[in-house]
């Protein structure tokens, strides 16, 4: 159980072109979804905290006109990286805690998209 | 401010060779330590979740063990499928969406 899927694993795009990065929660649903940003052996940062049905809730220093973030339904939440540049590269962790477990209980994490802007 | 500090950074070990990694925090206010193992690629498999001082885990190979200021993950006689990186992560009292922060990691490389 607790599975979270991501799509796609990884995408080239060109730099000035947008890139939409779906997560999906498949066995549970979820009103919150984290997404974050991990750079080579480097750790995971926050960017965005993705409310289902209410705007994202972003970290300090993230652009939220640059990183899109729709929670549309209870298991889904999509990233749209806007006019991507080589700096955007980067591998995007999604991450989600079943709507009916206890506010602490484990997140569950997608297995990432490795996004390259050329 | 919340923080998370993982030691040591890397580590080599031969298969069998017991080890142990730490995991410092500065929280306001625990609500839980989590563990993660992270291979190449991938997002992070959970491992186990501490919640209070006194706490201990264990599955397999790894015990996860906790105090007021930090967490050890201890791996007994470990092999080369343990190679990967292993991360903890906090959830701060301060939060109300449950948002994790993360230590850097420690890349464990088992050696047969």
């Amino acid at each position: 159980g607790a599975v979270v899927s991501q799509h796609p694993s990884w995408v080239i795009c060109k730099s000035g072109t947008s890139v939409k990065i779906e997560c999906r929660s498949l066995d549970f649903q979820a009103t919150t979804m984290f997404w974050y940003r991990q750079f080579p052996k480097q750790s995971l940062m926050l960017m965005a905290t993705s409310n289902e049905g209410s705007k994202a809730t972003y970290e300090q220093g993230v652009e939220k006109d640059k990183f899109l973030i729709n929670h549309a339904s209870l298991t889904l939440s999509t990233l749209t990286v806007t006019s991507a540049h080589p700096e955007d590269s980067s591998f995007y962790i999604c991450s989600a805690r079943d709507r009916w477990g206890i506010n602490n209980s484990p997140l569950h994490f997608g297995n990432g998209t490795r996004l390259t802007v050329t | 401010e919340d923080q998370v500090t993982q030691s040591p950074e890397a580590l080599r070990l031969q298969e069998g060779e017991s080890s142990s990694l730490n995991c410092s925090y500065t929280v306001s206010g625990l609500r839980g330590l989590f563990w993660y193992r992270q291979d190449p690629g991938k997002g992070p498999e959970f491992l186990f979740t501490l919640y209070s001082a006194g706490e201990e885990k264990e599955k397999e190979r790894l015990k996860a063990t906790l105090t007021k200021k930090e967490s050890f993950l201890h791996i007994t006689a470990p092999k080369p499928e343990d190679s990967a990186t292993y991360l903890c992560a906090v959830q701060a009292g301060s939060s109300n969406t449950g948002k994790l922060i993360f230590g850097q990691g420690t890349t464990l490389q088992v050696k047969p």
